[in-house]
């Protein structure tokens, strides 16, 4: 089955600078890629998604890049604000895109003041 | 209007006691999860319905057994509750053929057994 690593386990930037989340996946038929976020106490909601026909993906301070050769997929947050705190989850699946995501392990991101 | 709606929100109950958690959509959906997440945070997906119909059925204890009696309901059972079942449940769903549709969770349920 599918494995996604995910790093790193903590991040802590200073706001107003870069945060980059990095994932792997294992199964070379994967093509679905969303990233979540969940937010204390609160459930995960969807931030961003790519497919594995494109290789980048932006939306306003977000981007996604897929690396599909290297089998690995990123997250890029700039101009981070204190709203941006949160775990982020990547993940990945094949065929009908949420019939089975695999999740990653989460990446705890805590914007500093 | 909550689109994914569980309850309880939180559930304390002993070892060996049977609880279940109750899941509903009004987004009209075709399928639904229920998802585990973990005192570390991992999210692992436990059953997915379409229809009525299982999908998907993780290496989960069959203490553990879901129902769906319409496409806008899952609920999860559980047996003889055991301390390692303790995490949030997370119920969610899509939409199957459209692979524009995200996943809609729920706000989970924080089940502690004691």
């Amino acid at each position: 089955g599918e494995n996604v690593e995910q790093h790193p386990s903590t991040l802590s930037v200073q706001e107003g600078d870069s945060a980059v989340i990095k994932c792997t996946y294992s199964d070379s038929a994967s093509n679905y890629f969303p990233w979540y976020k969940q937010e204390l106490g609160k459930r995960p909601q969807l931030i961003i998604d790519i497919r594995s026909n494109v290789g980048e993906k932006k939306d306003q301070r977000i981007a996604v890049t897929l690396n599909k050769t290297a089998k690995h997929f990123s997250l890029h947050i700039t101009e981070t604000q204190p709203e941006d705190s949160a775990v982020y989850f990547c993940a990945a699946s094949r065929g009908f895109g949420n019939e089975k995501l695999t999740f990653g392990t989460g990446t705890r991101l805590t914007i500093i003041p | 209007d909550t689109a994914v709606s569980q309850t309880p929100k939180y559930l304390v109950t002993q070892m060996g006691n049977d609880k279940s958690i109750k899941c509903e959509q009004n987004l009209g959906h075709d399928t639904m999860y229920w998802y585990k997440q973990d005192s570390k945070k991992f999210l692992k997906i436990m059953f997915s319905y379409n229809n009525k119909e299982l999908i998907i059925n993780e290496t989960v204890p069959n203490r553990f057994s879901p129902k769906s009696p319409d496409k806008a309901h899952l609920n999860l059972h559980i047996n003889s509750l055991e301390l390692g079942d303790s995490a949030v449940y997370f119920c969610a769903s899509s939409t199957r053929t459209d692979p524009n549709s995200p996943l809609h969770f729920g706000n989970g349920t924080r089940l502690t057994v004691t």
